[in-house]
Order: C-alpha cells, then structure tokens, then sequence
C-alpha cells in the first residue's frame, strides 16, 4: 500500500534552519508530482510547494519563495524540503502528498498523505 | 488569487443529512476535491472530480458542483463523521492548489 512518511521536524530558534524528509514506498516515486501542504495550529490546510516527477518543475507559495527548497530524490523514494530564515507564521505541521492529475491535465489534487511532521519555531 | 469560500461550521443530528458548500467563482468550470480530517490525523481524499469516491470511502458521501457552489453531502450521519471537511480547486491562473478554510462538523 501507499505510505508517505515525514521526518526532519522539531524546534528551531527564529531565523533557522530545518530540512525535512518523506519516505515513500507502495508505488512508483518517479511517475508522480509531489507536493508539501502545512497546516499551523489550529488553522487550515495551506499549501507549500510542488515538484514535477523529473524535479523540472517546481513551484512555491508568494508566502516561502525564496526561503523553502523541494527537491526529490527518485533513486531513493524521497522528497525533501529545506527551509531556511524561519519565522514564528512557519509553525505548523508539515505534510508532504502524492500528486494526482485531474481531468484537465496540468491540474492535481492530493491522493496520499504522510502523517505530518511539526515544525515548531520559537525562541 | 482564487479563493474558496466554506461555512466554519456545520451541526447535523446523527441519521440525518449534512450539506456542506464551497463557494467560488464559477467553481463549477473547476475539478473540486473534499478532504476529510478527523483530529490529530492527517487529510484523508473523500470526493475528486465533483462527485467520485476513492476506494473505501462509503456511498453515504457525495458531492456535486454547479455554478458558484459545490456541495459535499453526507448522508445519514454518524458520530464518525465529525470532522473538518476542505475543499480544494486547482487555480489554473496561478497554477497552484487552492484550499477553502475548512468547515467543522459536529454530529449532535
């Protein structure tokens, strides 16, 4: 079965750095877009940043460009994130998913979860 | 940017039937996902393309879009059902996903 697992989280003082893992397994990492979804305490789902099957494409949330980097590793089944100049708003719960194509083609919507990792940042 | 508007919450009598809307702009031109999240778990895909399930998702949850609205639908509640329930388009304008705030739903 399909399993997404995250790791990296924990608590790093404001202006930080923080790289988180998703290990994955069940199915084949290198046909899909990936993707990492937080959610802040309390707050709803917002999300982070996709990377394309091959890596090619990638993109952020206005709210992380220039701070977060995706990257995958198709030979290991891993999707990373490195998040650097954390603030207090980056406390969440950080989620990576599996990308699915909608109808429309360069359209997706999120079929597999990992159960989160939590990012806490704080003085 | 697109945004999807949700009720913060909704209260239903366990047997009876629950409707939860998603408000967008033509948001029936979109694809609309709900996502189910039970507390301390993380979302689970309940609705893709308007109205299929995944496997396992039972048939008591529906959902269908039209116009500005999409609307998920749990028939004959039951206290597993309490929930947050996101919707989610893809905004073809900024080629990102797009969440709605969430709606909470309390099984009375």
């Amino acid at each position: 079965q399909v399993q997404l697992v995250e790791s990296g989280g924990g608590l790093v003082t404001p202006g930080g750095s923080l790289r988180l893992s998703c290990t994955t397994s069940g199915f084949i990492f290198s046909d899909y877009y990936m993707t990492w979804i937080r959610q802040a305490p309390g707050k709803g789902l917002e999300w982070v940043s996709y990377i394309s099957s091959s890596g090619h494409a990638i993109d952020y949330a206005d709210s992380v460009k220039g701070r977060f980097t995706i990257s995958r590793d198709n030979a290991k089944n891993s999707l990373f994130l490195q998040m650097n100049s954390l603030s207090a708003d980056d406390t969440a719960v950080y989620y990576c998913a599996r990308a699915q194509p909608t109808r429309y083609g360069d359209q997706y919507y999120f079929d597999s979860w990992g159960q989160g990792t939590l990012v806490t940042v704080s003085s | 940017s697109y945004v999807l508007t949700q009720p913060p919450s909704v209260s239903v009598a366990p047997g009876r039937t629950a409707r939860i809307s998603c408000g967008g702009d033509n948001i029936g031109d979109y694809s609309v996902q709900w996502y189910q999240q039970k507390p301390g778990q993380a979302p689970v895909l309940v609705i893709f393309y308007d109205s299929d399930r995944p496997s396992g998702i039972p048939e008591r949850l529906s959902g269908s879009n039209s116009g500005n609205t999409a609307t998920l639908t749990i028939s004959r509640v039951e206290a597993g059902d309490e929930a947050d329930y996101y919707c989610q388009v893809w905004d073809s304008s900024s080629d990102h996903p797009v969440f709605g705030g969430g709606t909470k739903l309390t099984v009375l």
